[in-house]
């Protein structure tokens, strides 16, 4: 089956960066686009950007442009998330989401059918 | 982009129905389908309920439909069930290549 499994929780100092990974299986990587999504502590979803699996194209969202990285590794599956310069307001659970198949290209924005369990990421001095 | 306007919070009856409105999606006739739901328990990762407005995925029950008018989107849930408290979220095209949540709604079941 189609499964998304993120690496585990992780605890930074102010400051730091943090890596996430998340391994894709059940399905032929290439075609789909990745997301993540971020949700602190109480809070709603909030985008953060995604990356086209089969050329590693990535779009950012602007709350995070220039802290964020996002990348891929064809031929381990596995899609990555690198924040830096974290702040408190960065604690929280991020999730890697795939887009939905959407035929012969690549879509980004019709929805996001199959989610990672979440990693949760602490920041805290 | 900022992020979608839904109501904090809705309540129904058990067999009742309601809607969840949200508003600020797109207008443009090239993404104006680009709405999607999710709902999410607590302590679990969100699930997609409706895409492209108004279309289920594969095992997600028909008492969950999708509208849009103008800016707005809306989600009803029909035969409101114990089973349907959760938040839900709705989501669009945000323009210039990116995507953007609502603020959420938490649906309690009476």
């Amino acid at each position: 089956q189609v499964q998304l499994v993120q690496s585990g929780a992780e605890v930074k100092m102010p400051g730091a960066s943090v890596k996430v990974s998340c391994k894709a299986s059940g399905y032929t990587f290439s075609k789909n686009a990745l997301h993540w999504v971020r949700q602190a502590p109480g809070q709603s979803l909030e985008w953060m950007g995604w990356i086209n699996a089969d050329n590693g194209y990535t779009s950012y969202s602007p709350s995070f442009e220039g802290r964020l990285t996002i990348t891929r590794d064809r031929p381990a599956t596995t899609v990555y998330m690198d924040l830096s310069g974290l702040t408190f307001e960065d604690t929280g659970l991020y999730y890697c989401a795939r887009h939905l198949d959407s035929g012969d290209h690549i879509q980004y924005y019709y929805g996001l059918d199959v989610w990672g369990q979440g990693t949760a990421v602490s920041v805290s001095s | 982009q900022s992020a979608l306007t839904q109501p904090a919070s809705v309540s129904g009856s058990p067999g009742q129905s309601i809607t969840i409105s949200c508003t600020g999606t797109p207008t443009d006739s090239g993404t104006y389908n680009l709405v999607s739901w999710y709902q999410q328990f607590p302590s679990r990762a969100p699930k997609l309920i409706l895409y492209e407005v108004s279309n289920r995925p594969s095992g997600v029950s028909d008492r969950f439909s999708g509208s849009r008018s103008g800016n707005t989107a809306s989600l009803t849930i029909s035969g409101l069930q114990a089973e349907d408290e959760a938040d839900y979220y709705c989501c669009s095209y945000g323009g210039s290549r990116t995507m953007v949540f609502g603020g959420g709604t938490k649906l309690t079941v009476l």
